[in-house]
């Protein structure tokens, strides 16, 4: 593969269940970024990661924590869904001070 | 804090026709500057940036944007578009330092035959 993978492409999820989106880049970029994207609101940043071990908070990210264990895989965890959190949720990485940033394909998910 | 607005949710174009679509942004500090298209059901690409050096920045399809310091602007333009550039385009800002981006809410770019 190469660039960003997403999974799952799309989850149904009742309210109260925890949920990990899965996000892996294979093009041993340094700093990773989880986003969401809400109609009339852009892309807002949930989390980052500037390098393996690292982890730091963006615009939105109460109902959310990341990890990141490695360069490759940045997972993003809702540890309790709430219907709030109905977006569609992009991966996206950048090599270490290019600033240009390589998306994923994005997981659409539905909290009922 | 840095903020970008996109003057207009929707632009409804003919083909070949020009398209100008309008960015602005606020920022302290010096920025880079990015627009990036969504096609349907797909991730977003980076269509072009200002990092440095000329204020003119170029794309391979033929838009094009222009940063304008005085105004805080980076508007991004085609002198004739094609269905195909049917898409979602965001405007997008950078400080430079921490890598994080800040986008406006996006422009609907819809081309019609």
């Amino acid at each position: 593969i190469a660039g960003i993978t997403q999974a799952p492409t799309s989850q149904i999820l009742a309210a109260g269940r925890r949920m990990t989106l899965r996000c892996t880049q294979d093009m041993r970029h340094n700093a990773m970024y989880w986003y969401r994207q809400d109609l009339g609101l852009g892309l807002r940043l949930i989390h980052y990661s500037n390098t393996a071990g690292t982890t730091g908070k963006g615009e939105v990210p109460d109902g959310y924590s990341v990890s990141r264990a490695n360069t490759d895989d940045f997972p993003l965890t809702l540890a309790s869904a709430v219907p709030s959190q109905t977006s569609v949720y992009f991966c996206a990485s950048s090599p270490q001070g290019t600033d240009t940033q390589y998306f994923g394909p994005g997981t659409r998910l539905t909290v009922l | 804090a840095q903020s970008v607005t996109q003057l207009d949710s929707q632009v409804p174009v003919f083909e070949e026709a020009p398209v100008e679509l309008r960015c602005n942004y606020s920022s302290s500090v010096s920025v880079y500057l990015f627009w990036y298209v969504q096609y349907p059901n797909q991730g977003l690409q980076l269509l072009l940036k200002y990092l440095s050096g000329s204020t003119l920045v170029e794309s391979i399809n033929g838009f094009e944007a222009e940063f304008n310091k005085s105004q805080t602007s980076f508007h991004l333009r085609k002198p004739s578009v094609h269905i195909s550039d049917t898409a979602e385009y965001f405007c997008a800002v950078s400080d430079g330092n921490t890598g994080k981006l800040i986008f406006g809410q996006g422009t609907t770019l819809q081309v019609k035959p």
